[in-house]
């Protein structure tokens, strides 16, 4: 989905390294979220926000952070990378005031750590 | 804890067979679903989505079933596509606090469309 964009698209980094993913949106939407998908694991939720001032912990939040600096943009730091954190990440964005939870997903960023 | 699930990882069709992809969740409390398509190197595009109140829902060429009884849903698709070739994922909405609700993914199948 376009309106929701994702920096960079790829990245190869090495142990050790601090990286920053970035995501803005153009929908409007309080609520953001990231995850990340490994093969035959799905999606796993690491960060939510439901708005700028709400911060919350998925089920492995363990090894990142977040900011949440704009309604519009949602970043997830890994401060000190390491190797079984090479995944795809996916940032997305839902808006309950629509009734339905549906979540837009922008197109991934592959982190590779070395 | 709460989990959802698939029954078959993969699933290879003809064209212009009928797909069935089955999910089964674990949260009786779970009020919402949600099934997802993600094409290679895409992220994932909502198909369709069901209330805990409803047994049936029909999209185009798509349809979703849900068995609150045996806590099953499955996605039908009908006269397949080589573009219906994708990863499929059922997600469940279930209370996580409060008014706050969160997606929980299933592992997704893999859908192989043979010309």
């Amino acid at each position: 989905d376009a309106d929701v964009t994702q920096t960079p698209r790829n990245r190869i980094t090495k142990t050790g390294k601090r990286i920053m993913l970035e995501c803005s949106q153009t929908k409007g939407h309080d609520r953001m979220y990231w995850y990340r998908q490994d093969p035959g694991l799905g999606l796993r939720l690491i960060y939510y926000s439901f708005d700028v001032k709400d911060i919350n912990k998925g089920e492995i939040s363990d090894g990142y952070s977040v900011s949440r600096q704009a309604q519009a943009k949602f970043s997830l730091s890994l401060e000190s990378a390491i190797p079984n954190q090479t995944a795809l990440y996916f940032c997305a964005t839902s808006d309950p005031t629509s009734g339905r939870d549906e979540q837009f997903f922008g197109p991934g960023t592959r982190l590779t750590v070395l | 804890g709460e989990s959802v699930g698939l029954h078959l990882p993969t699933l290879s069709v003809q064209e212009g067979d009928n797909s069935i992809i089955n999910c089964a969740y674990s949260n009786s409390a779970s009020d919402y679903f949600i099934w997802y398509k993600q094409e290679s190197g895409k992220g994932p595009q909502f198909i369709i989505d069901i209330r805990s109140n409803m047994d049936k829902r029909q999209g185009q060429r798509v349809t979703v079933l849900l068995n609150k009884t045996v806590k099953h849903l499955s996605l039908q698709i009908a006269a397949t596509q080589p573009g219906d070739s994708a990863v499929y994922f059922c997600a469940e909405r279930g209370d996580s606090g409060g008014s706050n609700y969160k997606l929980t993914f299933g592992k997704g199948t893999l859908l192989t469309v043979n010309p």
